[in-house]
């Protein structure tokens, strides 16, 4: 089992592009996750799904959208970069969601906005 | 609002030596998780050990224990004779039951440094 994937590993955008991350999972998990990674501040959420067809908003959202058209995929999009949301990008899943449940984390993109 | 406190911005240990790495939290919820993560230099996240609210017996997995003291709200990871391996960040987490609460509250999180 690769578990979760994510691509890309790395990226750098200008001001203004847009991109999507895709994150994959074979453990068929229900619950998936995105969050950002700053230096200093721990993960926070950006969205969630918690389960194929449906998103929801994290702490986080703003700048961000999600699509989770097939159960074991979860894609995050940027519409329009902006250096604030140069960070480390990580997705998880769980197969409950229950704050009991654990989530195992992707190896992370780093994206960078110049 | 849940909180997790970690006050050891960084640590130092030697080979073979054992390792405690603090954790404090906080929250009004009966049930919930706490979770601890590794984060090697290469960056992925790996789970290490986790600790539910009601379970009696501290959490065990290998060389990682989980000291869990719930009326002093704190969830201390133990490292045993500590690998040049271990050398990584490591975060604690806390996971809450209620309502829809999904996400993980994370620490800023432990650098740990293991000396040959």
């Amino acid at each position: 089992n690769a578990g979760v994937t994510q691509t890309p590993k790395f990226r750098v955008l200008k001001t203004g592009q847009s991109m999507t991350l895709l994150c994959a999972q074979d453990m068929n998990h229900e619950y998936m996750y995105w969050y950002r990674q700053d230096p200093g501040m721990g993960l926070r959420l950006i969205h969630y799904s918690v389960g194929e067809g449906t998103t929801a908003k994290g702490e986080v959202p703003d700048g961000y959208n999600v699509s989770r058209l097939k159960k074991q995929n979860f894609l995050l999009g940027l519409e329009s970069a902006a250096p604030s949301q140069t960070s480390v990008y990580f997705c998880a899943s769980s197969s409950g969601g229950r704050g009991t449940d654990t989530q195992y984390f992707g190896p992370g993109t780093r994206l960078t906005v110049l | 609002a849940q909180k997790i406190t970690q006050t050891q911005p960084g640590m130092f240990v030697q080979e073979k030596e054992a390792v405690t790495l603090d954790c404090t939290y906080d929250t009004s919820d009966p049930s919930y998780g706490l979770f601890w993560y590794k984060q090697p230099s290469s960056g992925e996240m790996i789970f290490l050990i986790y600790q539910g609210s009601y379970d009696q017996q501290n959490a065990t997995e290998g060389r990682y224990s989980l000291n869990f003291q719930k009326a002093r709200k704190s969830a201390n990871l133990v490292i045993s004779a500590s690998q040049l391996g271990d050398s990584a960040m490591y975060f604690c987490a806390m996971g809450n039951s209620g309502g829809s609460n999904y996400k993980l509250t994370f620490g800023k999180g432990t650098l740990l440094t293991v000396n040959p």
